[in-house]
């Protein structure tokens, strides 16, 4: 079985400032992915970025960064110079299992002017 | 633009009344749609698995006879809630998955929120 674990419920970052949302795993499967999502106040899901479990590199899209330690069983978001429209939930999720993902209980991050 | 479309996105109705949703993927194929719910900042919870052609898969806990799925066609799936009452009120999303290659990201719909009264 796979699980998500994100331990931060909610989280505060000034306005032009990096936060990182942590994100801990579980799973038996040596290969798998991780996702991040984005769940704005008006509820669609929103892709942000992917890493493989066999990418060397960290994922990268625009501010978004994947800081994937493979070790530690994380794979922590890391988003640069916030602004006031990142205020939103944000899940972690991992997949395949049986084509499902498994997802994390979200954090909820206000980013403050 | 959005690959999955979901409609309506917002439904009020009496209880008793049987409130149908729609998910369309939009320029491709999905054999395979899930269908999930959240309450108000909890994490998204998998009722079903939708497949083409096939009965749905339900997930442990998940009335079938409550929530009917449909998956009739390649581009279509249906998430029925018969005889909706109160405590059936909340955010229902679908969601699939953009080809078949191995971990490709969910594409969701925009979500109903639905409200029995």
């Amino acid at each position: 079985a796979q699980k998500i674990t994100q331990t931060q419920p909610g989280m505060f970052v000034q306005e032009k400032e990096a936060v990182t949302l942590d994100c801990t795993y579980d799973t038996s499967d040596q290969s798998y992915g991780l996702f991040w999502y984005k769940q704005p106040s008006s509820g669609e899901m929103i892709f942000l970025i992917y890493q493989g479990s066999y990418d060397e590199q960290n994922a990268t899209e625009g501010r978004y960064s994947l800081n994937f330690q493979k070790a530690r069983k994380s794979a922590n978001l890391v988003i640069s110079a916030s602004q006031l429209g990142d205020s939103a939930m944000y899940f972690c999720a991992m997949g395949p299992n049986a084509g499902k993902s498994t997802f994390g209980d979200g954090t909820t991050l206000t980013v403050k002017p | 633009g959005a690959v999955v479309s979901q409609h309506p996105s917002w439904v009020i109705c009496k209880s008793g009344t049987s409130v149908k949703i729609e998910c369309r993927s939009l320029d491709f194929q999905a054999t395979t749609m899930f269908w999930y719910r959240q309450f108000p900042k909890q994490s998204l919870m998998l009722m079903a698995t939708s497949n083409e052609g096939s009965k749905a898969t339900y997930e442990q806990g998940v009335e079938k006879d409550k929530f009917l799925i449909n998956h009739a066609s390649l581009t279509l799936s249906t998430l029925t809630v018969t005889s909706a009452h109160p405590e059936d009120s909340s955010f229902y999303i679908c969601s699939a998955n953009l080809g078949t290659a191995d971990y490709q990201p969910q594409h969701f719909g925009d979500g109903t929120r639905l409200s029995i009264l």
